[in-house]
């Protein structure tokens, strides 16, 4: 079962805008991970955010988590035709290394 | 370093055969997980090996087995294959098992059962 629900399912936006997913768990969690896929390859890991973290950055890249109200959102600020691509978060499973996965944000960033 | 690597990239089979595919995580990795991806049930957690023991499955018959060899090498293996076996499989690797640690993906094999 998805333990984490991305929103919207898709977004479209011009070059140089700023994109922002969101996405939504049930349970207690101790970090939400972001991957990134291009046209169905493999996943690339964005950014880890720890359950005593509110906020991340990487590069373009802002995360931000809300334990209390179980959500996270990913913004990319001044977007590239290159970020186009699905976004997943990831939520620890119930044991061992196994992430739950949302159903993923397909962003479209045109030129 | 050399990211994770999956063989084949390509795969097409016919409905009851059997297919193995292989995965050799980042060099010092010893956890690898194995997910599935259709376009239907999104991604989906296989199993995870870790120093050569299988530690958690998941809910998936038990056509679907793998293996770690001592150099944290994995394969997985499908045995008579079903139309919907058909997905993008993907290994991902981290240095440790558990869900505090970064997973890093391969680029997947893209079987098609026919």
């Amino acid at each position: 079962s998805q333990q984490g629900e991305e929103d919207p399912q898709a977004l479209s936006i011009q070059e140089g805008e700023n994109a922002t997913m969101n996405c939504s768990y049930k349970t207690s969690i101790n970090n939400l991970q972001w991957y990134r896929q291009n046209s169905g390859r493999g996943l690339v890991h964005l950014i880890l955010i720890r359950s005593n973290e509110r906020e991340k950055h990487s590069g373009r890249l802002r995360v931000t988590l809300d334990t209390s109200k179980k959500s996270s959102s990913l913004l990319i600020t001044a977007s590239r035709a290159a970020d186009t691509a699905s976004y997943f978060c990831a939520t620890p499973g119930d044991a061992g290394n196994m992430l739950t996965f949302g159903g993923g944000t397909r962003l479209m960033v045109k030129p | 370093k050399a990211g994770v690597t999956q063989t084949p990239r390509y795969l097409i089979k016919t409905r009851g055969q059997q297919v193995t595919l292989s995965c050799s995580p980042i060099s010092g990795h010893r956890s690898v997980s194995w997910y599935q991806q259709t376009p239907g049930q999104g991604l989906q957690f296989l199993f995870e090996y870790f120093s050569e023991t299988q530690r958690n499955k998941g809910n998936f018959p038990g056509r679907f087995s793998g293996r770690q060899f001592s150099n944290s090498r994995s394969e997985m293996n499908v045995s008579t294959l079903e139309l919907g076996d058909s997905a993008l499989y993907l290994c991902a690797s981290s240095l440790w098992p558990g869900t505090q640690e970064t997973q890093y993906f391969g680029p997947g094999t893209r079987l098609l059962v026919l």
